[in-house]
């Protein structure tokens, strides 16, 4: 299994520009999710989804879209980038999406924002 | 609401002494805990879960944590610190959400610092 893929690994954007995120998880886990991490500030959740086409907001979901189409990928879409969305974005899954919320998260390996 | 309290931001610890690292939290419900650590540059590997089995849950590397209801306490302790100890920690609730499924928040992070 090669567990949770995220690419790019770097990313630089213009102000203005659009970009998606890719997240893809071969481990038909139901439950993925995004999260930005900013020092200081621990990661923030951004947008989470139980299963295929459902999604739902976190933390801080201004700014991002997200949809999932399959329960294998789950995009993360930036409309018009701005700097304070310098990043490093992490992509997550979890077996568990229902009462059992004991389930760990795999994370994947980030993706390096940089908007200018 | 979920929240989570790391009380320090830095520890900083001699080889060989014991680490404490401190983690309060709030939850409406019966909450998942987790310790997630991150080494520079790299992504997040889970410590040690709480699941509402043992009070007292051991993890990999020789860590442990005690979950303490009545005081809203994880914290996560070593009895010897290793230089390769040396990281980023990060204590994490994981609870039901209104809409289903279960959402995740992190504190704010502990950077634990070794000295030889």
């Amino acid at each position: 299994n090669a567990g949770v893929t995220q690419t790019p690994k770097f990313q630089v954007l213009k102000t203005g520009q659009s970009m998606t995120l890719q997240c893809a998880q071969d481990m038909n886990h139901e439950y993925m999710s995004w999260y930005r991490q900013d020092p200081g500030m621990g990661l923030r959740l951004i947008h989470y989804s139980v299963g295929a086409g459902i999604t739902d907001q976190g933390e801080v979901p201004n700014g991002y879209n997200v949809s999932r189409s399959t329960t294998e990928d789950f995009p993360l879409r930036l409309l018009s980038a701005a700097p304070s969305q310098t990043s490093v974005y992490f992509c997550a899954s979890s077996a568990s999406s229902g009462q059992e919320s004991s389930y760990e998260q795999y994370f994947g390996p980030g993706t390096r924002l940089t908007v200018t | 609401a979920q929240s989570v309290t790391q009380l320090d931001s830095h520890v900083s610890v001699s080889e060989g002494t014991p680490v404490l690292l401190r983690c309060n939290y709030s939850s409406s419900y019966s909450p998942s805990l987790f310790w997630y650590v991150q080494h520079p540059n790299k992504g997040l590997q889970l410590l040690l879960k709480y699941t509402s089995a043992a009070t007292l849950v051991k993890g990999i590397n020789g860590f442990e944590a005690e979950f303490k209801k009545s005081e809203t306490s994880f914290h996560l302790t070593k009895p010897s610190a290793h230089m390769s100890d040396a990281a980023e920690y990060f204590c994490v609730v994981s609870d039901l959400s209104a809409t289903g499924g279960f959402k995740t928040i992190f504190g704010a992070g502990t950077r634990l610092f070794v000295k030889a």
